[in-house]
């Protein structure tokens, strides 16, 4: 079956810091994968999404970046955090292809103070 | 533009039926999606609809009328552990998913 991983759980970072949030599937391959950020009390935003190996594809332009280094690891980085980048990160999957469901990992609640 | 409208929040009584209702507007349509997620928890899948017509799963059932970019979730027997948020979403032309704010569904005893 397949999981997928992410950490860290929580995080309390200063703005200015770096950021680096770390995604990884087992049981599949060649998925698609996603990274969304959750503000309080709303909808999911589709940050970034990924094909396949060193292809990424930005939907939100904003001081965020993210790489996927091997098939199944998707890697979200900042270099200067801001106030606004706090918030509920989540990691998804789906099967490559058309209408599959997506599947999430718990998620990395991120504090920037 | 892209737009799914969904109720913010719903109140209900243990042991009745709810419907969450959700409208859409996309470029090209490939599907409708449900999700659930408890507070500060991942959402998880609960329905795809691409087809008119009701889909049911045990409590849970979801219906869509693509004439009219419109799907309901419908609960029955509702237990306090589906006290939680309601996502819906719909897969434009491009499969990617537009999603709803959700709705959060509060079930008094």
């Amino acid at each position: 079956s397949q999981t997928i991983h992410q950490w860290p759980a929580t995080l309390v970072q200063p703005v200015g810091s770096p950021l680096s949030l770390e995604c990884t599937v087992e049981g599949t391959s060649n998925p698609n994968l996603y990274w969304y950020r959750q503000a309080a009390g709303r909808g999911l935003q589709l940050l970034f999404y990924s094909v396949g190996i060193g292809q990424i594809s930005s939907e939100v332009p904003q001081n965020l970046s993210a790489s996927r280094p091997q098939d199944r690891q998707f890697i979200l980085s900042s270099k200067k955090l801001l106030l606004s980048d706090s918030g509920f990160y989540l990691c998804a999957w789906k099967r490559g292809g058309e209408s599959y469901e997506q599947y999430f990992g718990p998620g990395t609640r991120l504090t920037v103070t | 533009g892209q737009n799914i409208d969904q109720p913010t929040e719903m109140t209900a009584t243990e042991g009745a039926i709810v419907q969450i209702n959700c409208t859409y507007q996309t470029s090209g349509f490939n599907g409708l999606f449900w999700y659930q997620q408890h507070a500060g928890e991942a959402p998880t899948f609960l329905s795809y609809n691409v087809l008119d017509g009701l889909e049911e799963k045990g409590r849970f059932s979801s219906f869509l009328s693509r004439s009219k970019g419109y799907s309901y979730l419908l609960l029955k027997e509702l237990q306090m552990k589906d006290s939680a948020s309601y996502l819906c979403a719909a897969q434009d032309s491009n499969y990617q998913l537009i999603w709803g704010a959700g709705t959060k569904l509060i079930i008094k005893p």
